[in-house]
């Protein structure tokens, strides 16, 4: 059984500061997303990455897709309060058709 | 453009009540169908996939079940809740031609007393 390890679990900074979010597992993933969630809503896309070694950005959030695709890592930039928020990453495994699983998830407060 | 449904959106019932969700899909055909289950404030646990009418994968073994009568409808079911089944539950459909999105419904949220 696959699973992905997130972490931290839970985040509070001041705004400003900056933040890594760790998504790993043993097996290696076809391709990776992250997902940002607000209360009582579903998670919205922020980016799949599907190359090992890939660094994507958008804005202040940079994403990093490790070497042997068993890892990942969100960075963010400077955070502001609009930052807070649940994250979660979200792995499809080869051979594994249309299963897609998510981590825990990380859940971030940004405080002014 | 394509939408996702699911209902109801809130749910109290008892320990042993049976239970159906229902979710459909409109703009697109052949989805990716997927069910999850969310504690608060944490991950997403993925309960059934179905790639296909009549084709379901389970995830978890467990009293629920899932059903995809029409290509575009996913349902979940149970005969008999449990305590446990509470939660907040996600009906989501995928994209498989660009970012593989997934694209969520509304959610229910389930509470059994």
């Amino acid at each position: 059984t696959q699973l992905l390890e997130q972490s931290p679990q839970f985040l509070s900074i001041q705004e400003g500061e900056n933040l890594t979010v760790y998504c790993n597992s043993s097996s290696v993933f076809s391709s990776l997303q992250w997902y940002r969630q607000e209360p009582g809503e579903g998670p919205v896309l922020l980016v799949t990455v599907v190359t090992g070694g890939e660094v994507k950005k958008l804005k202040r959030l940079t994403f990093q897709f490790g070497d042997a695709r068993k890892d990942s890592s969100l960075h963010i930039t400077a955070a502001q309060t609009g930052d807070t928020g649940l994250y979660l990453c979200a792995g499809q495994f080869y051979n594994q058709g249309g299963k897609l699983i998510f981590g825990q998830g990380t859940e971030l407060s940004v405080k002014p | 453009s394509q939408t996702i449904h699911q209902w109801p959106a809130t749910l109290v019932q008892p320990v042993g009540s049976p239970l159906s969700l229902e979710c459909t899909v409109e703009g697109t055909s052949n989805p990716n169908l997927y069910w999850y289950r969310q504690a608060a404030g944490r991950g997403l646990q993925l309960l059934f996939y179905s790639v296909g009418i009549g084709q379901i994968s389970s995830e978890v073994p467990q009293n629920l079940s899932a059903s995809r009568p029409q290509d575009r409808q996913f349902i979940l079911s149970s005969k008999k809740l449990l305590l446990s089944d509470s939660g907040f539950y996600l009906c989501a459909w995928r994209e498989l031609v660009n970012t593989g999105e997934l694209f969520f419904g509304e959610g229910s949220r389930l509470t059994v007393l």
